[in-house]
């Protein structure tokens, strides 16, 4: 059974740094895998979605990078801005049947806060 | 219009009322998605519709009603509730097996 993790629950920086978010997966058979950002009471923000052929995407200060032999994942954010306080959460679309395709399994997110 | 809109983004219901969630897609997506999310608790996938038709029911209550009646439209018919089915429920598509988009949610109350 697939399972996804995030250490850490919560993240505090001050503003400027360069930081790293990880995400884990216990199956390494997925379609692909996709950062999202989610502000307080709010939906979520599709940030990088990860192709399982793929090593990174990058969209701006954003880099993601995929290993899927070791199961993980991390999202890279170069000097932080207090804008970027949210909650970020990584899910995992397993390969498989066509139903199983359509279950993303999400982690439970890493709240950070990027201090002015 | 763009993205995927949901309505209303907040509810509060007794537990004897029926209500509807609305989710309404501006993408050209054949997939349609409601999740739940609780408080701590990872997302919960409640229904999957593709191509209009329901391929994924995740032992969800009985209580909470689908209806899809076409790719851009998906509903969720709500009656009895019970308290700790307060949550935020989003709506979200996709193209198959492509980028999920979501919408901004509705905040459910149940008293």
């Amino acid at each position: 059974k697939q399972e996804v993790t995030q250490i850490p629950a919560a993240l505090s920086v001050p503003e400027g740094e360069n930081l790293v978010l990880n995400c884990s997966f216990t199956d390494s058979a997925i379609y692909n895998l996709q950062w999202f950002r989610q502000d307080p009471g709010k939906g979520l923000t599709s940030l990088l979605l990860i192709q399982s052929s793929q090593r990174e995407q990058t969209s701006g200060r954003l880099n993601a990078s995929l290993d899927k032999s070791s199961g993980r994942s991390t999202l890279y954010i170069a000097a932080s801005q207090p804008g970027d306080s949210a909650t970020y959460l990584c899910a995992v679309r397993p390969l498989g049947q066509l139903s199983g395709t359509y279950k993303y399994i999400f982690g439970t997110g890493t709240r950070l806060k990027v201090l002015a | 219009e763009t993205g995927v809109t949901q309505t209303p983004r907040h509810l509060v219901m007794g537990m004897t009322n029926k209500k509807s969630l609305k989710c309404e897609q501006h993408l050209g997506h054949n997939a349609m998605y409601w999740y739940k999310q609780s408080a701590k608790k990872p997302l919960e996938l409640m229904f999957v519709y593709s191509l209009e038709e329901r391929v994924e029911n995740n032992s969800v209550p009985s209580r909470f009603s689908p209806e899809c009646p076409n790719s851009s439209h998906l509903f969720l018919h709500l009656h009895t509730l019970q308290p700790e089915d307060s949550a935020l429920y989003l709506c979200a598509s996709s193209q198959l097996t492509g980028e999920l988009f979501f919408g901004e949610g509705s905040r459910l109350t149940v008293l």
